[in-house]
């Protein structure tokens, strides 16, 4: 149980262009889901809390228009990369919380040239 | 500020040489405290958790962690090592005021046969 996916796991694409990543947890409803930055060797960084129906929470530093986050059920939350540029390269990573434990995605690993 | 912050960066050990992962955090009340392990080319798992109650917690694959308020630490500690415990290790941290998990540096522990 509690398992969440992330869609596409790894996703290259243009300079300029946007991108869209899903978040879904498969075997639980999530009324928060989190959305994560990890660079290489560095530890997760939490960018935006993510509540269903509302709209989301974004940590400070974090551009709420180029990261747009849709959390538009209880299963499924997107984070959109827009105008993606080569230093939004990273790994994201989604979680999802149930109770007071999150249950985190696999990642997607986003290369922009 | 709220802050998790965990000594070693990277540590190296021989198969069956006892492990302890340093994990301290700024002080801010009441907290949920956790280890997380990352295996290469894996999504984050859950290793332990410290809610409530006895500060000693088991977690899975014979990994234990201690809570000790007085020196907000919480230390991971494992007897004896397999190879297959290679991997990063994540202490995390979620106050009471909010959902957000604080996650430290992350530990890159690499063991070999």
């Amino acid at each position: 149980g509690a398992v969440v996916s992330q869609h596409p796991s790894w996703v290259i694409c243009k300079s300029g262009t946007s991108v869209k990543i899903e978040c879904r947890s498969l075997d639980f409803q999530a009324t928060t889901m989190f959305w994560y930055r990890q660079f290489p060797k560095q530890s997760l960084m939490l960018m935006a809390t993510s509540n269903e129906g509302s709209k989301a929470t974004y940590e400070q530093g974090v551009e709420k228009d180029k990261f747009l986050i849709n959390h538009a059920s209880l299963t499924l939350s997107t984070l959109t990369v827009t105008s993606a540029h080569p230093e939004d390269s990273s790994f994201y990573i989604c979680s999802a919380q149930t109770g007071v434990e999150q249950f985190f995605g696999p990642g997607t690993r986003l290369t922009v040239l | 500020a709220q802050s998790v912050s965990q000594h070693n960066h990277h540590v190296i050990l021989s198969e069956a040489a006892s492990l302890e992962l340093g994990c301290n955090y700024s002080y801010g009340g009441t907290v949920n405290l956790f280890w997380y392990v990352q295996y290469p080319g894996q999504h984050l798992q859950l290793l332990l958790k410290y809610f409530s109650g006895d500060p000693l917690v088991k977690g899975i694959k014979g990994f234990e962690a201690e809570f000790i308020k007085s020196k907000f630490s919480f230390n991971l500690r494992k007897p004896s090592v397999q190879w297959s415990d290679t991997a990063e290790y994540f202490c995390a941290v979620r106050y009471y005021n909010t959902d957000k998990l604080i996650f430290g540096t992350g530990t890159r522990l690499q063991v070999f046969p």
